[in-house]
């Protein structure tokens, strides 16, 4: 069964602070590794898909990368903005299990 | 174009009420999912239906929890009876084929029962 990790549980930067947040998952044989946004109350919004044969995959401000012998993704985020502040959480597809997702908190 | 629908959005019953969400996925998506979401966790799989077809239903509690997809396209999800530890977020996604693209949430039913 697929295990998926995220580190941190929580984060709180500057605003303006480039940072990382990790995921892990356990099997390998993945398909793809999906990237997700949550605010308070609300469902989740897609940021980025990394498909199995990609090694990153860019948007904006938002670069995910993936290795899949590793079993590691992260997640990079550019220039952190107030805004940025939500759950991150990532999926990886072929069952779609998610982490436990990490709660990030920029300051202005 | 729409996204993924639910409703309703808020639901209170008291336990051993039954209690049912609704879905309509994004037009075209073959595969949907239902997921529960307790506060501070990360969403878990209950149902992923590709078509008509549970493909895996392997958590979802099956005692009390039933989900139908007539048709292929929206689907239902219920419980009965509703306990005290049945109170959560009841997500449901949608994606193109395959259970290998692209996911994509509703904005999801909150569920408290008392």
């Amino acid at each position: 069964k697929q295990e998926v990790t995220q580190i941190p549980a929580a984060l709180s930067v500057p605003e303006g602070e480039n940072l990382v947040l990790n995921c892990s998952f356990t099997d390998s044989a993945i398909y793809n590794l999906q990237w997700f946004r949550q605010d308070p109350g609300k469902g989740l919004t897609s940021l980025l898909l990394i498909q199995s044969s990609q090694r990153e995959q860019t948007s904006g401000r938002l670069n995910a990368s993936l290795d899949k012998s590793s079993g590691r993704s992260t997640l990079y985020i550019a220039a952190s903005q107030p805004g940025d502040s939500a759950t991150y959480l990532c999926a990886v597809h072929g069952d779609m299990r998610f982490g436990a997702g990490t709660r990030l908190t920029v300051k202005p | 174009e729409a996204g993924v629908v639910q409703s309703p959005r808020y639901k209170i019953i008291e336990k051993k009420q039954p209690v049912a969400f609704w879905c309509n996925p994004i037009s075209g998506h073959n595969t949907l999912y239902w997921y529960l979401q307790n506060l501070g966790q990360g969403p878990e799989l209950l149902i992923r239906y590709e078509n008509e077809e549970a493909v895996d239903d392997s958590q979802l509690p099956k005692d009390r929890f039933s989900a139908e997809r007539l048709k292929g396209v929206d689907s239902t999800l219920k419980i009965q009876p509703a306990e005290l530890g049945d109170s959560a977020v009841y997500l449901c996604a949608s994606s193109l084929g395959g259970g290998n693209t692209e996911a994509f949430f509703g904005q999801g039913t909150r569920l408290t029962v008392v």
